[in-house]
C-alpha cells in the first residue's frame, strides 16, 4: 500500500546533539513539507521541497536543516541550535500539478524529546 | 491563502450529525476549502475539499453557501472516533505543491457517549 512513513515514532535527545528524523513516502509525489506541532498548538511549516535538490524555508527553519537527495526521501535534522526541540514533527506529501488529486498526505509523527 | 475563523470547541452525541462551521469572507474566487482533522498524536487526516458545490464522500457532506463566504462540514453519524481536532483551509488550486497548507488552530470536537 502506498504511504508516508515517519521514523522513529518517540526520539529522546540530549542537549547539544543533532538529530535526524526520517520520513518516506511511495506515493510518487513531488512534494514534501515538514511541520512542527506544540502541545494544544495547529502545526507549523519548517521545510518543505517541490522537487529533488530544492527545497525552501518555512516560518520557523532556524535551528533545522533538510536535504531531498530522493524524490522519496525527506530527511529533516535538528540542529544545537534550535533552541527548544522538543515537540511533535509531522512530515507530509503532495502531488504538484494541480491536475492530480491536490490533498496533503501526512505521516504519523515523530515525538522528540529532548532530555 | 484566505484566513479561516472556526469555533475553538464543540460537543455532539454519538449517532447525531456534526456540524462544524467555519468562515472565509476573504476567499477568492480561485481558493478552495480543504477540511482536514487530526485525531490526538496522529498526524492530520484529509477528509474533503470544494470550490462551490457541495461535495459528499465516504467520510463527510461540505456545504459551501452561494456567496462562499462560509461553509459546513458534516459528519453525518459521528462515532466517539471522530472526536479530533478539524482544521477548515482555504488554498488556491494551483497553489498544490507550491505553497504548503497553512493550519489555524482548528475546532475540538468532542463526540459524547
Amino acid at each position: 500500500d502506498g504511504g508516508i512513513t515517519q521514523s522513529p515514532k518517540y526520539l529522546f535527545r540530549k542537549e547539544g546533539q543533532n538529530v535526524t528524523l526520517s520520513c518516506e513516502q511511495n506515493l510518487n509525489h513531488d512534494a514534501m513539507y515538514w511541520y512542527r506541532q506544540d502541545p494544544g498548538q495547529g502545526l507549523r511549516l519548517i521545510y518543505y521541497s517541490q522537487i529533488v535538490n530544492d527545497f525552501q524555508k518555512g516560518d520557523i527553519a532556524e535551528g533545522y536543516s533538510v536535504s531531498r537527495e530522493k524524490k522519496e526521501s525527506f530527511p529533516l535534522t535538528v540542529t544545537s541550535a534550535q533552541k527548544n526541540p522538543t515537540a511533535f514533527y509531522l512530515c507530509a506529501s503532495s502531488y504538484v500539478r494541480p491536475t492530480m488529486n491536490t490533498e496533503a498526505f501526512f505521516g504519523q509523527g515523530t515525538r522528540l524529546t529532548v532530555v | 491563502d484566505a484566513k479561516t475563523t472556526q469555533p475553538t470547541s464543540m460537543d455532539c452525541a454519538e449517532g447525531r450529525a456534526a456540524n462544524l462551521p467555519c468562515n472565509h469572507s476573504t476567499i477568492s474566487g480561485n481558493e478552495y476549502v480543504y477540511w482536514y482533522r487530526q485525531i490526538h498524536s496522529q498526524g492530520p487526516q484529509y477528509i474533503i475539499h470544494g470550490l462551490k458545490n457541495n461535495e459528499t464522500n465516504e467520510m463527510a457532506s461540505l456545504i459551501i453557501t452561494e456567496d462562499r463566504k462560509s461553509s459546513t462540514l458534516i459528519l453525518p453519524h459521528a462515532t466517539l472516533r471522530d472526536t479530533a481536532v478539524y482544521y477548515c483551509i482555504v488554498r488556491g488550486y494551483m497553489d498544490t505543491g507550491r505553497r504548503a497548507l497553512t493550519f489555524g488552530s482548528g475546532t475540538r470536537l468532542q463526540v459524547q457517549p
